[in-house]
């Protein structure tokens, strides 16, 4: 298995509170992308990095901000958490020599209340 | 816009017989597509892919097949298994920004 942890696994928040969930990679990869997981939409980009301090917008960047200080983690920041961001969270990497697919995390479940 | 679809939500195939699933892009900057698998309660596992050059790649039971003039792929499984019911993830890269796009997913049920 590629070496990606996310954290935590499982986390109940509530309405208008700040969340963070970490994404940390022992594979020394280039690119780190978020995503989120809900039924009938699938897997859609939140945001991506390209390198350290390097990221850009996804599909649904809205309500997300992202930072990417070193190689090996990549943090994504729910600022005021919403319902609507109830969802299952996704963290993957990829080495972007070439190609080479993209690694998912196990994913984040988070709950807005 | 959705740029990767897959139309499909569910496909039920009997045990042994080929599973074809499907999907359409939009954007003619995409330079790979990949084929993901994914069980409940797991990340994502990559499948197979296949360069926008090409028009077939072949993995064992799997196959990917990219019809560039349609914008469409295809991936078949054959013999279809019981291990193979799962949500399986159509996705595209983008070349000029390295953006990966998935599609919604077509579950896939393999009937005994």
């Amino acid at each position: 298995d590629a070496g990606i942890t996310q954290s935590p696994r499982h986390k109940v928040t509530e309405t208008g509170t700040p969340v963070t969930l970490r994404c940390h990679q022992t594979e020394n990869h280039r690119y780190m992308y978020w995503y989120r997981q809900d039924p009938g939409h699938g897997l859609r980009l939140i945001h991506y990095s390209y390198g350290v301090k390097d990221t850009d917008k996804g599909e649904v960047s809205d309500g997300y901000s992202v930072s990417r200080s070193k190689t090996e983690d990549f943090l994504l920041t729910l600022e005021s958490a919403t319902s609507s961001q109830t969802s299952v969270y996704f963290c993957a990497i990829s080495d972007g020599q070439g190609f080479t697919e993209a690694f998912f995390g196990q994913g984040t479940r988070l709950t807005v209340v | 816009d959705q740029q990767v679809k897959q139309n499909s939500p569910s496909l039920s195939v009997q045990e042994g017989r080929i599973s074809i699933l499907n999907c359409d892009y939009t954007n003619s900057m995409f330079d790979y597509f990949l084929w993901y698998k994914k069980y409940p309660a797991e990340g994502p596992t990559f499948l197979i892919s296949i360069s926008s050059i090409k028009d077939k790649n072949e993995d064992g039971r799997f196959t990917v097949f990219l019809n560039k003039s349609a914008k469409h792929l295809s991936l078949h499984i054959v013999p279809s298994q019981p291990g193979d019911s799962a949500v399986y993830f159509c996705a595209a890269r983008r070349h000029r920004d390295d953006k990966i796009i998935f599609g919604k997913g077509t579950r896939l049920h393999i009937l005994p």
